[in-house]
């Protein structure tokens, strides 16, 4: 198993530019999760998926969007990107439990 | 909404050394998870804990779930380079559903050779 695989591993965005961060698991895990975790910080959820077809936002979700389509992907999306958006984005994911396992993250800057 | 309160923010040191770090929350979880994030990667589950009181071990990690569940431990014992990294205790949120799970700050460890 590759477990929970994000792309692409850099980027660098100008403002006002769009992107989609994928995010695939191979564990037929049933929760999936996007964060955000800014320099020297924790981590903060922006988005959670219990299932496919179903989304709900976490603490951050301003200025991003999700879908969930399928069990194995939770893409998410900016739409119109801002400095505020650089940072390092993490896509987890859990079956039922508490056990969160997570991708090796995508690290953004918008410029 | 709930906060996780982690002690201390960082700790230097010397290789062969024991740790110790906390995790604190005004409200009662009822699970509590550690995690270990090495420079540029994603964090890694270390230890869950499920009952309070629980004491586990997970090689030289030792991780307690505080017996009035406002709190946790992390202990390291004998340290080595490879222990450095950011430790993050976490929980989940009982005021939301779905597995979502409220992050502490983290400890960051700085092992000397």
């Amino acid at each position: 198993n590759a477990g929970v695989t994000q792309t692409p591993k850099f980027r660098i965005l100008k403002i006002g530019q769009s992107m989609t961060l994928q995010c695939t698991q191979d564990m037929n895990h049933n929760y999936m999760y996007w964060y955000r975790q800014d320099p020297g910080m924790g981590l903060k959820l922006i988005y959670y998926s219990v299932g496919a077809g179903i989304t709900d936002k976490g603490e951050v979700p301003n200025g991003y969007n999700v879908s969930r389509s399928t069990t194995e992907d939770f893409p998410l999306r900016l739409e119109l990107a801002a400095p505020s958006q650089t940072s390092v984005y993490f896509c987890a994911s859990s079956y039922v439990s508490y056990e969160q396992y997570f991708g090796p993250g995508t690290r953004l800057t918008v410029t | 909404g709930q906060q996780l309160n982690q002690s201390p923010q960082s700790m230097f040191i010397q290789e062969g050394e024991d740790v110790s770090m906390n995790c604190t929350s005004s409200s009662i979880f009822n699970t509590w998870l550690w995690y270990k994030q090495d420079p540029g990667e994603g964090p890694v589950l270390l230890i869950a804990l499920y009952k309070a009181g629980e004491l586990t071990s997970n090689g030289r990690l030792t991780a307690q779930f505080g017996i009035t569940r406002k709190d946790s431990f992390l202990n390291i014992s004998a340290s080595i380079p490879s222990d450095v990294g950011i430790y993050f205790c976490a929980g989940p949120s009982t005021e939301t559903s779905g597995s979502r799970l409220t992050f502490g700050e983290g400890t960051q460890l700085t092992v000397n050779p």
